[in-house]
């Protein structure tokens, strides 16, 4: 069976500092990878999705960077935290024409 | 662009009662619809989904109905539970894109 592993599951972390968010996937290949934010109390926003090893796409200009290096590997960075980047991250996954299957989340405070 | 959306941000419902949640969406194309449910802290989860060639579909506990004719979605949950406590979000697609259009949420608080 598929599962979907993200982590770290909270952070806190300094204006200024680096951030690395990494998700995978078992149980399945050439999965579509996506990366949301989620504000409290808010919606779903988009933030990168990927159909491929090094296939990124970005739907908003933003402090954060994602990069897929392995086919079921999908990581989000940022070289500078802003405080603006807290938030919960969620990865999911899907197969083509299927519905999403998320991650546990990353709780992100920067303070 | 098209956007799915919630008529309702917070539905109170008592236990044991049946709650209806809905959600309106603009993209006529649309042919794949998805329920969410997210409890406090975790990432959404499946509950239902249902292609435009059907206009209602069952689960345990769950029905979802589709009105394609005025672009409608709901999710019917029976018996509700005190469990049921959560944001409920739907998601409209393409069946065969890669892509899921999330609506904003509607929360479900079940009071005991």
């Amino acid at each position: 069976s598929q599962t979907i592993h993200q982590w770290p599951a909270t952070l806190v972390q300094p204006v200024g500092s680096p951030l690395s968010l990494e998700c995978t996937v078992e149980g399945t290949s050439n999965p579509n990878l996506y990366w949301y934010r989620q504000a409290a109390g808010r919606g779903l926003q988009l933030l990168f999705y990927s159909v491929g090893i090094g296939q990124i796409s970005s739907e908003v200009p933003q402090n954060l960077s994602a990069s897929r290096p392995q086919d079921r590997q999908f990581i989000l960075s940022s070289k500078k935290l802003l405080l603006s980047d807290s938030g919960f991250y969620l990865c999911a996954w899907s197969l083509t024409g299927g519905s999403y299957t998320f991650g546990s989340g990353t709780r992100l405070t920067v303070v | 662009g098209e956007s799915v959306g919630l008529h309702l941000p917070t539905l109170s419902v008592q236990e044991g009662d049946n709650s209806i949640i809905n959600c309106a969406y603009s993209n006529s194309a649309s042919d794949y619809f998805i329920w969410y449910k997210q409890e406090s802290g975790k990432g959404p989860q499946f509950i239902i989904d249902i292609r435009s060639n059907m206009d209602k579909r069952q689960g345990q506990r769950v029905t979802v109905l589709l009105n394609k004719t005025v672009k409608h979605l709901s999710l019917q949950i029976a018996a509700t539970q005190p469990g049921d406590s959560a944001v409920y979000f739907c998601a409209e697609g393409l069946y065969g894109n890669n892509r899921l259009a999330f609506g904003k949420g509607n929360q479900v608080v079940v009071i005991p």
